[in-house]
């Protein structure tokens, strides 16, 4: 059973870079047709894709972040990572790490609440 | 990008009513439409995909979930679609999202909470 755990720091100051890690547990960060993402989910809001990424390379960031947004994938310590530039107050949430499969995710991660404050 | 419209915002069902919440597309995402139930500080879980199919009738070692209960049914096609939850057990309290994969971004809706009545 695979399993994902997101890593980071839960405060971050205003202006500066929200940096999460992805671990996955349970099987190979590089086998099957998945994408791995990143979900962010603001307290007691919706859900907002942020980005996704093959282990081949292949990138798509949601156009309202790709500013903002890096993500990548280290295959050899089966990680993925995001990085959150110049974040504010609105960039405050519970951000998830998942697994998809054509669009859809089956696997996720508990989430890790990230708060924006001096 | 593709806004996802649900509703009602908060449906109140007794146990062992049915459920049925609904989900308006922007414009057509096909049968690229996903259902997700999402308890209190847990992560989503993936109930259909496919518009109506359950995620327990894939083969566990590619699924994309597995375990949803018959009771979860969705359906519908291009902008409109419907969950229904025939018998509603204790566990089904939660609130549910509905989600689009047809255009990147995907996108959510914003949730009905099913509640007790």
């Amino acid at each position: 059973q695979v399993q994902l755990q997101e890593s980071g720091p839960g405060l971050v100051k205003p202006s500066q870079t929200l940096s999460l890690t992805c671990t996955v547990s349970g099987g190979s960060i590089s086998s099957g047709n998945y994408h791995w993402n990143w979900i962010r989910q603001p307290a007691g809001k919706g859900l907002e894709w942020i980005g996704r990424i093959y282990t081949s390379g292949t990138i798509n960031i949601n156009p309202s972040l790709k500013s903002r947004v890096t993500t990548s994938v280290d295959t050899s310590k089966n990680q993925f990572s995001l990085k959150l530039r110049s974040v504010t107050a609105a960039d405050t949430a519970v951000y998830f790490c998942a697994r998809s499969l054509a669009g859809t995710v089956g696997y996720w991660g508990q989430g890790i609440l990230v708060t924006v404050s001096s | 990008e593709i806004v996802m419209t649900q509703s009602p915002a908060t449906l109140s069902v007794s146990p062992g009513e049915r459920a049925t919440l609904s989900c308006r597309a922007s414009q057509s995402v096909s049968l690229n439409l996903a259902w997700y139930q999402q308890k209190p500080g847990q992560a989503p879980r993936l109930l259909i995909y496919d518009a109506s199919t359950r995620a327990s009738t894939r083969a566990p070692a590619s699924t994309r979930a597995t375990g949803i209960p018959a009771r979860f049914s969705g359906s519908g096609s291009g902008t409109e679609f419907t969950l229904t939850i025939s018998s509603l057990q204790s566990e089904d309290f939660a609130i549910y999202y509905c989600q689009q994969y047809n255009n990147w971004p995907w996108t959510f809706g914003q949730g009905t909470k099913v509640e007790i009545k």
